[in-house]
């Protein structure tokens, strides 16, 4: 069983671009969490989806930053227009069931140059 | 608001010594909390967890103290060995998904 799979490994984008972050959740998951961790800083809770439906997406930025977890396919989290303050390591978690124990991908670095 | 946080950012230790890293959060409502240990350039991975309802877990070599009257939680590491090199975080689970995470310790294991 795979864990949690994240795609790109490393992103490297111009300001004003847009950045597009890949997370396919473990086997029979339907539970996804997002997470931005900034340099020797702990991870900070963005957004949580279910299939289709965003359920709490309460630490994610107003603008630029959207979430999605279509009925297939992965988890897409979009960030446009980015910024330098973008840059960070960006985390997806993945559970079976709400209340359970999340397990988190190797994570995607981003940096805005 | 909620807040946890780690006392010391950085432990050094010796191999084969006892490890302990100290944590202390502010929501006294909290009831779930875990450690992760995040190597470097990798994901957060779950080391042990423990409920409100109890006041000591232990596992595979770490033990997880919870005093809930202080709001201090600890991570005890018996026999600290090289690959317990990391930084290690301790998280509060609020709504039953939400981690809230504190800053993070580094460890640092000295041969």
């Amino acid at each position: 069983n795979a864990g949690v799979m994240q795609n790109p490994r490393h992103l490297v984008r111009r300001r004003g671009q847009e950045a597009r972050l890949r997370c396919s959740p473990m086997k029979g998951h339907s539970h996804v969490y997002w997470y931005r961790q900034l340099p020797e800083e702990g991870l900070k809770f963005m957004v949580y989806l279910q299939k289709e439906n965003i359920i709490d997406e309460s630490g994610m930025p107003k603008e630029r930053f959207s979430a999605e977890f279509p009925k297939e396919g992965p988890s897409i989290l979009r960030i446009q227009q980015v910024v330098r303050g973008d840059s960070a390591a960006y985390f997806c978690a993945s559970s079976p069931i709400r209340e359970s124990e999340a397990f988190f991908g190797q994570g995607t670095r981003l940096t805005v140059v | 608001g909620e807040s946890v946080g780690l006392h010391l950012p950085t432990l050094s230790v010796q191999e084969g010594d006892n490890s302990i890293i100290n944590c202390a959060y502010s929501n006294s409502a909290s009831d779930y909390f875990i450690w992760y240990k995040q190597e470097s350039g990798k994901g957060p991975q779950f080391i042990i967890d423990i409920r409100s309802n109890m006041d000591k877990r232990q596992g595979q070599r770490v033990t997880v103290l919870l005093n809930k009257t202080v709001k201090h939680l600890s991570l005890q590491i018996a026999a600290t060995q090289p690959g317990d090199s990391a930084v290690y975080f301790c998280a509060e689970n609020s709504n039953d998904y939400k981690l809230s995470f504190g800053a993070g310790t580094t460890v640092t294991v000295r041969a």
